[in-house]
């Protein structure tokens, strides 16, 4: 099993662009999430989703898309890049049930908006 | 105040010593605790969960105080390669995990 995949690995924006960043599990998991990490901060949830055609907000949403068409992917979509998005977003993935279960993260995106 | 807090260090430790690093929540429902390891520039990686008896994996030792709402985290015989950031996790019986900010730890040779 390839676990959680994220592409690109690193990206440079410009202020105004959008994108979409990719997430993709192969563990048939129902739960996945995006965070973002910075400095001092600590992981803070944008989005989840808890199966296909299920998502939510999390902490810090705004400025922010997602969609979950199919189990396996979950695309986070920034759509005016500004510089407060320079960070690191983690996506995540778990089963779902009654308890928490731990999540599996992906490496990363590091993303810069000049 | 914040749902999961660590004291974020660094804790700066000779190679060969004993660290233990605490973690308290405050949201009493939680009901599942993991701590995770994360290397500079890494994603975060599962180290172990914590259940309620404690339990220990090496080197490293869980164990849970619920009455004090707080997990800890005991590291002997500390190596080199222990140098990472550690996580905590407390769920409250949902799918959502609620991390802290981290606990630095730098072992010196």
């Amino acid at each position: 099993n390839a676990g959680v995949t994220q592409t690109p690995k690193f990206q440079v924006l410009k202020t105004g662009q959008s994108m979409t960043l990719q997430c993709a599990q192969d563990m048939n998991h129902e739960y996945m999430s995006w965070y973002r990490q910075d400095p001092g901060m600590g992981l803070r949830l944008i989005h989840y989703s808890v199966g296909a055609g299920i998502t939510d907000q999390g902490e810090v949403p705004n400025g922010y898309n997602v969609s979950r068409s199919t189990t396996e992917d979950f695309p986070l979509r920034l759509l005016s890049a500004a510089p407060s998005q320079t960070s690191v977003y983690f996506c995540a993935s778990s089963y779902l049930g009654q308890d928490s279960y731990e999540q599996y993260f992906g490496p990363g995106t590091r993303l810069t908006v000049t | 105040r914040k749902e999961v807090e660590q004291d974020p260090g660094p804790f700066n430790v000779p190679e060969g010593a004993t660290v233990a690093f605490n973690c308290t929540y405050s949201n009493s429902a939680s009901q599942s605790f993991f701590w995770y390891r994360q290397d500079c520039r890494k994603e975060p990686k599962l180290l172990m969960s914590v259940y309620s008896s404690g339990n220990e994996d090496g080197r490293f030792t869980a164990q849970l105080n619920r009455a004090s709402q707080y997990i800890s985290l005991l590291i002997r015989d500390s190596k080199l390669s222990d140098s990472a950031t550690y996580l905590c996790a407390c769920g409250a019986g949902s799918y959502q995990l609620t991390f802290g900010k981290g606990t630095k730890l730098s072992v010196i040779p």
